[in-house]
């Protein structure tokens, strides 16, 4: 059965302290592996889509980044507007997406 | 991108009462989905809408509870019927644009709460 595993369940920063999210996931045939980003009261934004081991993407402080067995959302110098949810999710079979049940990251100014 | 647009953004429900939220979608898209996120949990897919046609249900979902309707390619309706306690959860929808790349754009959800 297809997992999407993350850690950890919630993370602490202080304002510029970088650090990384892990989404660890089992799948039969990797058809792209998701990140999102979820605010309080919100639904999921879509941040990156990796596709093959070795892809990297980034966007403002954010870097994702693919191995064969997980994937990591690094987080540079990070800021009180950073703090969320973030979310990683894999499509399995005939669903969309599977996700992982998030990590809660709070960036204290 | 899709901007999606629910309604109701929440409301509090009696026991044994339905309630009904919509789905619009601002452009086409190919296909429209039904996620449930309970209090400390992950999203966890209900359906996929279909258009003109009955829901595709996941395992643990049932039409009788969760009657889906897809009458056009923009817009979708999902019933809570019967509510208890336990259907408590923000239900989300969430569609996949028309250059289908994978990604599937959400809305902001409808948080139900259900005495």
């Amino acid at each position: 059965e297809d997992q999407v595993t993350q850690s950890p369940e919630a993370l602490r920063l202080q304002e510029g302290e970088s650090s990384s999210l892990n989404c660890s996931y089992t799948v039969s045939g990797l058809r792209g592996l998701f990140w999102y980003r979820q605010d309080p009261g919100k639904g999921p934004e879509f941040l990156f889509t990796l596709y093959s081991a070795g892809e990297e993407k980034e966007k403002e402080r954010l870097k994702a980044t693919l191995t064969k067995k997980e994937s990591f959302l690094h987080i540079t110098a990070p800021k009180p507007e950073d703090s969320a949810t973030y979310l990683c999710a894999l499509p399995s079979g005939n669903t969309p997406l599977v996700f992982g049940k998030g990590t809660r990251l709070s960036v204290i100014a | 991108s899709a901007v999606i647009s629910q309604k109701p953004s929440r409301d509090i429900c009696q026991r044994g009462t339905s309630l009904t939220i919509q789905c619009q979608v601002d452009s086409q898209v190919t296909m429209m989905f039904w996620y449930r996120q309970q209090p400390g949990q992950s999203l966890t897919l209900i359906a996929t809408a279909n258009q003109g046609s009955e829901a595709t249900y996941e395992s643990g979902f049932v039409i009788d509870k969760f009657p889906i309707s897809r009458p056009n390619l923009t817009f979708s309706t999902l019933t809570v019927s019967n509510m208890s306690p336990e259907d408590s959860s923000i239900y989300l929808c969430s569609a996949r644009p028309l250059d289908n790349t994978g990604e599937l754009f959400f809305g902001e959800g409808s948080r139900l709460t259900v005495l």
